[in-house]
């Protein structure tokens, strides 16, 4: 497996249903991100993690909640969502060091149906 | 607020050239991204400008003016495969990246 990948790629639930998106990188990189991303919207932020410690959190509802076990892993833990959830959910790596800003690298992302 | 703005849809014929804009509003820059999303596919990086002026990257290229909050993607020689998103993020004071809602751009034979 190269770069970073995501499963699963398709997911239909219901609303009481608990499920979880897993992401993994492999390229070696110290941050990984989560986006949602909505037809003709721009890429929302949900969570950031550098070196497996959570630095951003932009007000996501508390029904996504993630988790980093390690620098190569992020899942992305779905309770109860509503049907507005439905979206296509990316991540995504990059290497931070100081203030270099180097670029992202995306997964092929999970199309989540809420129903 | 900060802001980023693009057109929403382009249409170009193929071996043509194109222009996509984007304008920003942010607190603070230290740069710009542009990526391409084909339908279905995760986003891919074309380009980084922090500098004013063109970066040229075989039939891409970007351009940034930092005083006007603007910068262009040109692709010349255009092909089919060229039909995708393209996502413009400009990276603010706090090193956060601000995203374009994204152009699509359809390519005609």
């Amino acid at each position: 497996e190269t770069g970073v990948t995501q499963t699963p790629r398709h997911l239909v639930m219901g609303m009481t249903n608990k499920k979880s998106l897993k992401c993994e990188q492999h390229l070696g990189h110290n941050a990984m991100y989560w986006y949602k991303q909505s037809a003709k919207k721009p890429l929302e932020l949900m969570f950031v993690y550098s070196l497996e410690e959570r630095v951003e959190n932009n007000s996501v509802p508390s029904r996504f909640s993630p988790e980093c076990p390690n620098s190569s892993h992020l899942f992305l833990h779905l309770h109860t969502l509503q049907p507005e959830d439905s979206a296509l959910y990316l991540c995504a790596s990059s290497q931070t060091s100081g203030e270099t800003y180097n670029e992202q690298f995306f997964g092929p992302g999970t199309r989540l149906t809420v129903l | 607020g900060q802001n980023i703005d693009q057109p929403t849809e382009m249409t170009a014929t193929e071996g043509a050239i194109v222009q996509i804009n984007c304008t920003y509003q942010t607190s603070g820059f230290n740069g710009l991204f542009w990526y391409q999303q084909h339908a279905g596919e995760a986003p891919t990086f074309l380009s980084y400008n922090v500098l004013d002026g063109l970066e040229e990257k075989g039939r891409f290229s970007s351009f940034l003016s930092r005083s006007k909050g603007y910068s262009y993607l040109l692709l010349k020689e255009l092909q089919m495969k060229d039909s995708a998103s393209y996502l413009c993020a400009a990276i603010d004071s706090n090193y956060q990246l601000i995203w374009g809602a994204g152009t699509k751009l359809i390519i005609k034979p």
